[in-house]
């Protein structure tokens, strides 16, 4: 079956350390996208990719790093500038990143960062 | 700027009851309008939407039309079950970056 998956489910980073959250996606989809959701709130996208090898900030990009070397995968860095870390990362990806207003978003089942 | 307003919850319903959550958009342009759903711990999945002014959504019962002249999309369902607790956010897209703008969730409850 085609989807996102996203690793890992829960994540706990150390003060001062820079982590990872994986994001693949099988669907053949050029468009990926990284949002954040705290509780209470809706989603705010921190950076999204329509094409490989280029991605763009987000609203909220700072302390956050990405790369887009393959179409499939799309990694998240959380690095030690991002003070408030703690919330529920959610990749996604949709099918053609230029015709993207009607296109649907498909979302993986999110990864869990906390910090100690 | 853009913008979406959701009510706010939670909504507290018995099974079969009648469901409306109401959203309000503010957009340039002409947005495409979305209803996501997610299920505790999980992530978001589409439930239906609607690209131009007095288009119909539904999916699952549900069902939603994009009123330009008001400015809104609520969803509605006729006879809601346990199983449709969850978190429902409405969004819009109105850029060709894909860039989806949430409102802030309405948490629904379903008693039996």
């Amino acid at each position: 079956d085609g989807g996102i998956t996203q690793s890992p489910k829960y994540l706990f980073r150390k003060e001062g350390q820079n982590v990872t959250l994986s994001c693949e996606q099988n669907l053949n989809h050029d468009a990926m996208y990284w949002y954040r959701q705290d509780p209470g709130q809706g989603l705010r996208l921190i950076y999204y990719s329509q094409i490989v090898n280029d991605f763009q900030k987000g609203d909220i990009a700072e302390g956050y790093s990405v790369s887009r070397e393959k179409k499939e995968s799309f990694p998240l860095t959380v690095t030690s500038a991002q003070k408030n870390p703690t919330a529920f990362y959610l990749c996604a990806s949709s099918i053609d990143g230029t015709r993207a207003t009607q296109e649907t978003q498909y979302f993986g089942p999110g990864t869990r960062l906390l910090v100690l | 700027g853009n913008s979406v307003t959701q009510m706010e919850g939670p909504v507290t319903l018995s099974e079969e009851a009648f469901l409306t959550i109401n959203c309000t958009y503010t957009a340039t342009g002409y947005p495409s309008l979305f209803w996501y759903v997610q299920y505790p711990g999980e992530g978001l999945q589409l439930l239906l939407k609607a690209t131009k002014a007095d288009d119909k959504g539904s999916n699952k019962g549900f069902e939603a039309t994009y009123r330009k002249e008001t400015t809104s999309f609520h969803l509605e369902k006729g006879s809601v079950q346990v199983s449709d607790s969850a978190v429902y956010f409405c969004a819009l897209t109105t850029s060709n970056t894909g860039k989806l703008i949430f409102g802030q969730g309405t948490t629904l409850q379903v008693k039996p």
